[in-house]
């Protein structure tokens, strides 16, 4: 059971354009919200992240709205740039007891071209 | 070093033979993670510790896997008997604490890629 839907699965942007990513879940204990991005060859990093007590949140081209009624959250990369083509991954963390856990996104592999 | 470390960073192995996987987590995390991402797929949790207790398991994916931290420290990821389908990217992360003591980010290393022939 997939608990956390991202789409699409693959996005080209032009250099300037808005990149936008979005996730939906199901679990509504989630309590965290990150957003990774990951190079080829590299580890996952984190980007920015967001509370569910938070309609949006943004780091300078990097924004995160959130929908805590529709269970939904999207991330939007304004004046997008080359250097920004990676997949990137949503993801929500859950509490059990003292152990949490990320469940992520199965990732969107973003292309800026020129 | 200043990041989550990974050892070997390729290991190409026979099907049927034992792997370990190391993982030195950033100096004083004390909660440590191992992911696993198959290729096209998102990132698959298989076990957490909280200093070198795994209170959470559950993502162990037979019980030819299996994990321990010593000294609160160094992690290691053992697959026995591996499979075909066992090869994948084998991610770690740290952070500086798991659980209720806040949002604390995850800092992950750069995997381990394995694959079984």
């Amino acid at each position: 059971q997939q608990q956390v839907k991202q789409s699409p699965q693959s996005l080209i942007v032009q250099k300037g354009g808005i990149s936008i990513i979005n996730c939906a879940y199901e679990n509504t204990a989630f309590d965290y919200f990150p957003w990774y991005q990951q190079f080829p060859g590299k580890g996952p990093a984190l980007l920015i992240a967001i509370r569910p007590d938070v309609s949006e949140k943004k780091e300078g081209r990097f924004t995160i709205s959130f929908n805590k009624s529709a269970k939904q959250f999207s991330l939007h990369i304004m004046d997008s740039q080359p250097g920004d083509s990676a997949t990137y991954f949503c993801a929500a963390k859950s509490q059990t007891g003292t152990a949490s856990k990320l469940t992520f996104g199965t990732g969107t592999r973003l292309q800026v071209t020129l | 070093g200043a990041g989550v470390s990974q050892s070997p960073s390729n290991k190409v192995t026979e099907k049927g033979k034992d792997v370990e996987l190391r993982c030195d987590p950033i100096s004083g995390h004390t909660a440590l993670y191992w992911y696993r991402q198959s290729l096209g797929q998102g990132l698959e949790f298989l076990i957490y510790f909280q200093g070198n207790s795994a209170p959470d398991k559950s993502g162990l994916p037979s019980d030819r896997f299996s994990a321990e931290r010593t000294g609160g420290s160094v992690s290691t990821l053992t697959i026995q008997r591996t499979q075909q389908e066992d090869s994948a990217v084998y991610l770690c992360a740290s952070s500086l604490a798991g659980g209720s003591l806040g949002n604390q980010p995850q800092h992950f290393g750069d995997g381990t890629r394995l694959s079984i022939l």
